[in-house]
Order: C-alpha cells, then sequence, then structure tokens
C-alpha cells in the first residue's frame, strides 16, 4: 500500500520561495513519475510539473521559470521549490504518484499562504 | 495547452439515480482521459484512468467511456458517499490539464 506524506512551510511573503517536500512509502518507484498539482482556495486544479527516479523532469510552461522539482532517491522524496512567490501562488499543494502525467496516489495536501 | 470542458458545472441528484458528467477536450487526446473525485478538504483521488479503466478498488458503478474528445463519466446508483466534485484531466500532453470540475449535491 503506497503512503505519501507531505510538509514544507505554510506561510510566505511576497518574494519568498515554496519549499515542499514529499516522501513515499511502499510500492514500486520502478516507472514512476512523482508529480506537484495546485488549487487555489475554492478553485480547480493546476499540474505544476513531475519528476521520475532518474530526475527526468517535465515542468507546466506557465510556472517552469519559478519552478525546481528534486528527487532524492536514497530517501524516496521528492522536492518543489517556487520561487518569487505572490498572493496569486496562494494555494493547497499536493503531491502524488503515478504512470507518466497520471495521478494514482496523493499526499495530504498542504494549505500555503503568500501575504504580507 | 489543451482545454478541458466538462458539464454541467454543478448537478442535484438524488440516491440511486444515474449521473453522467461529460468532459470535452479542445483536440484529440485519444483515450487519454482520467477522472478524479474530490471531497471537501481531501485530495483528488483516481477513478478512471485510461478513458474507460476503473481503478483498482473503486466500485463498479462508476464507469468511463469516451475517446478522441468527447467523453463521459457515469455512475449507475448514487451512493451518499459519491456527493462530491468530479475533475476530468487529460494525460496526452504535457501540461496535464484538468476540466473545471463537476459539484455533485444532493436534491
Amino acid at each position: 500500500q503506497v503512503q505519501i506524506q507531505q510538509w514544507g512551510a505554510g506561510l510566505l511573503k511576497p518574494s519568498e520561495t515554496l519549499s515542499l517536500t514529499c516522501a513515499v512509502y511502499g510500492g514500486s518507484s520502478s516507472g514512476y513519475y512523482w508529480s506537484w498539482i495546485r488549487q487555489p482556495p475554492g478553485k480547480g486544479l493546476e499540474w505544476i510539473g513531475e519528476i521520475n527516479r532518474s530526475g527526468s523532469t517535465n515542468y507546466n510552461p506557465s510556472l517552469k521559470s519559478r519552478v525546481t522539482i528534486s528527487v532524492d532517491t536514497s530517501k524516496n522524496q521528492f522536492s518543489l521549490k517556487l520561487n518569487s512567490v505572490t498572493a496569486a501562488d496562494t494555494a493547497v499543494y499536493y503531491c502524488a504518484r503515478g504512470p507518466l502525467l497520471t495521478l494514482t496516489n496523493w499526499g495530504q495536501g498542504t494549505l500555503v499562504t503568500v501575504s504580507s | 495547452d489543451i482545454q478541458m470542458t466538462q458539464s454541467p458545472s454543478s448537478l442535484s441528484a438524488s440516491v440511486g439515480d444515474r449521473v453522467t458528467i461529460t468532459c470535452r477536450a479542445s483536440q484529440s487526446i485519444t483515450f487519454y482521459l482520467n477522472w478524479y473525485q474530490q471531497k471537501p478538504g481531501k485530495a483528488p483521488k483516481l477513478l478512471i484512468y485510461a478513458a474507460s479503466s476503473l481503478e483498482s478498488g473503486v466500485p463498479s458503478r462508476f464507469s468511463g467511456s469516451g475517446s478522441g474528445t468527447d467523453f463521459t463519466l457515469t455512475i449507475s446508483s448514487l451512493q451518499p458517499e459519491d456527493f462530491a466534485t468530479y475533475y476530468c484531466q487529460q494525460s496526452y500532453s504535457v501540461p496535464p490539464t484538468f476540466g473545471q470540475g463537476t459539484k455533485l449535491e444532493i436534491k
């Protein structure tokens, strides 16, 4: 049974860097991608990007200039960094695991609020 | 980006009803279409992948169909736990995009 746990800072000031980490427990990692998705309060879902165990990444072009996704295979963890945040980046951020571009197992979500 | 449009945006139904939600893609995505269920305060849950394949553990009252640009999620007999928001998502190309959601409410 795959379990995903995520953590990171929940309150940021404008221009700071958002940093979140997910750990994946159980299940195989071979052939899977680890993704980040966000959901502004009361709104829909936006895919941020994904990475596989080899470090191959895909990013949403709308965020690519500000996003870095990395993986630590020794710990089965992957991380998201989003720099120069603004109020528009306020959202619940989810991590997830699945085949390419599909989100099979999700973390619990982290509300990140950007406010001065 | 491929635009995904769901209809309706909201739907009222009763326990036991048969419900259909439609998702349309702005271009052909063959069968690369997933459906998710999200309950308030919770992460989305994958229900259907590749347009019509039922994810493990998902009740058989959920089914998906379609290909190309037009897709359907059907719940054959609504149960109380099915009242939630449903999202379609194309996995055909980067970036994967979601529909705006369909909120299924109790009548």
